[in-house]
Order: structure tokens, then sequence, then C-alpha cells
């Protein structure tokens, strides 16, 4: 069965700072991840998708993430942090045709980010 | 619509009064998800419709919980004697079946119960 972890539920980093937020997966078949982001008071927006093209994807606002078969990780990263990057972020690997639904989801990453 | 549209976003109720709560995804999704977001926790899932497929009911938290898909588009979440516990963030999202795009969310309706 897939599933998603990740590491840290809350992560801070001074503005101008390197952005890292961790996704390890579990899947028996070759997967499809995904990053959100959620701003406070508004729903899910879709940030950046892996579907098995090139490893390093870029996505909105300066983010990116690599796929990495190795290490079963899709980690986003940002090279510089801007206080509007401030949101919780949630990392998701499809289970197409399995049951509730098509996405897993982890449990989030709160991102804070100090001036 | 363009997005997914969520009515309403913002719902105040008594403690053991029934609400209801409406989805209208984006036209020609085929399927249609519910998603519950309380303080501090990831999203839990609720329900999945999938075309004219018996919907995946699996994440309803109790039987006061019910949820219908009219016509393949617009879904309504009811929940019937509400507890305080309910309050949280109700997200509704839908997608293409196969779609490696993932979900297109809308912006919740945030449900307190006092």
């Amino acid at each position: 069965a897939q599933s998603v972890t990740q590491l840290g539920s809350h992560v801070s980093v001074s503005e101008g700072a390197l952005v890292l937020l961790r996704c390890n997966y579990s899947s028996s078949v070759p997967p499809y991840l995904f990053w959100y982001v959620q701003y406070p008071n508004q729903g899910l927006q879709l940030l950046l998708k892996y579907t098995s093209a090139a490893t390093l994807v870029k996505g909105i606002n300066g983010f990116e993430a690599e796929f990495k078969k190795s290490e079963t990780s899709f980690h986003l990263t940002k090279p510089s942090a801007h206080m509007s990057d401030a949101a919780e972020y949630f990392c998701a690997v499809s289970v197409y045709g399995g049951s509730q639904g098509n996405l897993i989801f982890g449990k989030g990453t709160k991102l804070s980010v100090k001036p | 619509g363009a997005g997914v549209s969520q009515s309403p976003s913002n719902k105040v109720t008594e403690k053991g009064k029934d609400v209801e709560l409406r989805c209208d995804p984006i036209s020609g999704h085929t399927a249609l998800y519910w998603y519950r977001q309380s303080l501090g926790q990831g999203l839990e899932f609720l329900i999945y419709f999938q075309g004219n497929s018996a919907p995946d009911k699996s994440g309803l938290p109790s039987d006061r919980f019910s949820a219908e898909r009219t016509g393949g588009s617009v879904s309504t979440l009811t929940i019937q004697r509400t507890q305080q516990e309910d309050s949280a963030v109700y997200l509704c999202a839908s997608s293409l079946v196969g779609d490696n795009y993932g979900y297109t969310f809308g912006s919740g309706t945030r449900l307190t119960v006092v």
C-alpha cells in the first residue's frame, strides 16, 4: 500500500534562507507525487507534481522538488525563503484506482519564516 | 465554474442542530472528495464519489455524517445532531479520474459548533 511521511510538523527558517521540507513515500508501483500548499484560511493549491518525466520538478513561487527513487524521497526546496512562503505544505502520493480516492496525503509541515 | 465552489464559507451552529455543506465541483470532473481538517491536524479523508459507482464512505467518522452527489455534479455533506468535536474546516476537491494533475480544492467551509 502507498503511504507518505513528512518529517517535521513544523519548520522555521529565516527570510532568505534555504527551505527544505522532507517527504518520503512508500509505493509498490512507480508513484506519482505531489506537493500542495495551504495558505491561512484557504484551500489547498497544487504547488508541483512528479509524473515520471524529469526527476527535478519545478513548481510555482520558485519551489522545486527532486524525485529520488533510491531514497524514496520527494523533498521540497526553495533557495531563498520569502515571508509570503509561510504556509502549510502537504506531500501526497497517487494511488490511482485505490480506495479513498486517488491521493494519500501526508500530515503536513507548517513553514514559518522569520524576518 | 472555473474552480471548486463551496458554500457557505463559514457556518456557526448550535450543538444538536443539523447542517448541510455544499460543494460544486469543476464541470466534467467525475471524482469528488470530502476531507475534514481540524485545528492542527492534517487532512482526514471522509468520502469519495466516482461517477455512478457506489461512494467510498470508509472515512465517515460516525453515522451522523452522510453525503450525496446528485446528477454526478453537486455534492452535499450533511452532519446531523452536530457536536462540538465536529468543528473543523470541511474541504471538497474534484478531479478527472486517471488525471495525473491531482485534485483541485475548494476554499472550504469553516464549521463552528457552539
